[in-house]
């Protein structure tokens, strides 16, 4: 079974652009959460979705917005970037979500913006 | 590969020695519990988990303990190999139905050989 996937691997943006990454989850997951992870800050939720649903966000401006497709893709949408969106994001798939249900990370897309 | 973290807590060991890695968490309401390891270039791998009305679980080569009260958990490798060098994270969920994990700032194993 593929694991999670993650397109693209590396980003290059400058300031004021905008980005979108896309995660394809494990087959037959449907819930899919997505992390940012810097040097200073670690790991830090962004937001879960199941069933095209957002579930669960967290504590980031309104500039990260993500959406679910009815195959369970996932994808993320930074607007405005800034310099310090520059950063590894995680997407995480599990079968269910929630309680307690193993979370599977993909490799991760690293932005960097200039 | 990419560095997930600079100046992370380090703890480096040599090959065959058991290896204890400790994190307290934030949430006195978390009741699930796991460890992830983030080897260079890569996502956060599970290696085990323990939920809240458990103090202790074991794996292979690994035991995870939890102190529910100094809300403190650690990771035991044992027999740690070179292959164990990464950056260890702990991370607390609180089972209300959502996959929220808290993730804390991990520590780096350098094992030699």
């Amino acid at each position: 079974k593929a694991g999670v996937t993650q397109t693209p691997r590396y980003l290059i943006k400058t300031r004021g652009q905008q980005v979108t990454l896309s995660c394809s989850p494990i087959s037959g997951h449907r819930s899919v959460s997505w992390y940012q992870q810097t040097p200073g800050q670690g790991l830090q939720f962004l937001f879960e979705y199941f069933s095209e649903t957002q579930r669960n966000k967290g504590n980031f401006p309104g500039r990260f917005s993500g959406r679910q497709f009815s195959n369970s893709r996932s994808e993320m949408n930074v607007s405005t970037l800034e310099l310090g969106d520059s950063a590894l994001y995680l997407c995480a798939s599990s079968s269910a979500g929630g309680l307690g249900n193993e979370q599977f990370f993909g490799p991760g897309t690293r932005l960097t913006v200039l | 590969g990419e560095s997930v973290g600079l100046h992370l807590p380090t703890l480096s060991v040599q090959e065959g020695d058991n290896s204890i890695i400790n994190c307290a968490y934030s949430n006195s309401a978390s009741d699930y519990f796991i460890w992830y390891k983030q080897e260079s270039g890569k996502g956060p791998q599970f290696i085990i988990d323990i939920r809240s009305n458990m103090d202790k679980r074991q794996g292979q080569r690994v035991t995870v303990l939890l102190n529910k009260t100094v809300k403190h958990l650690s990771l035991q490798i044992a027999a740690t190999q070179p292959g164990d060098s990464a950056v260890y994270f702990c991370a607390e969920n609180i089972m209300t139905g959502y996959s929220t994990l808290t993730f804390g700032k991990g520590t780096m194993l350098l094992v030699s050989p």
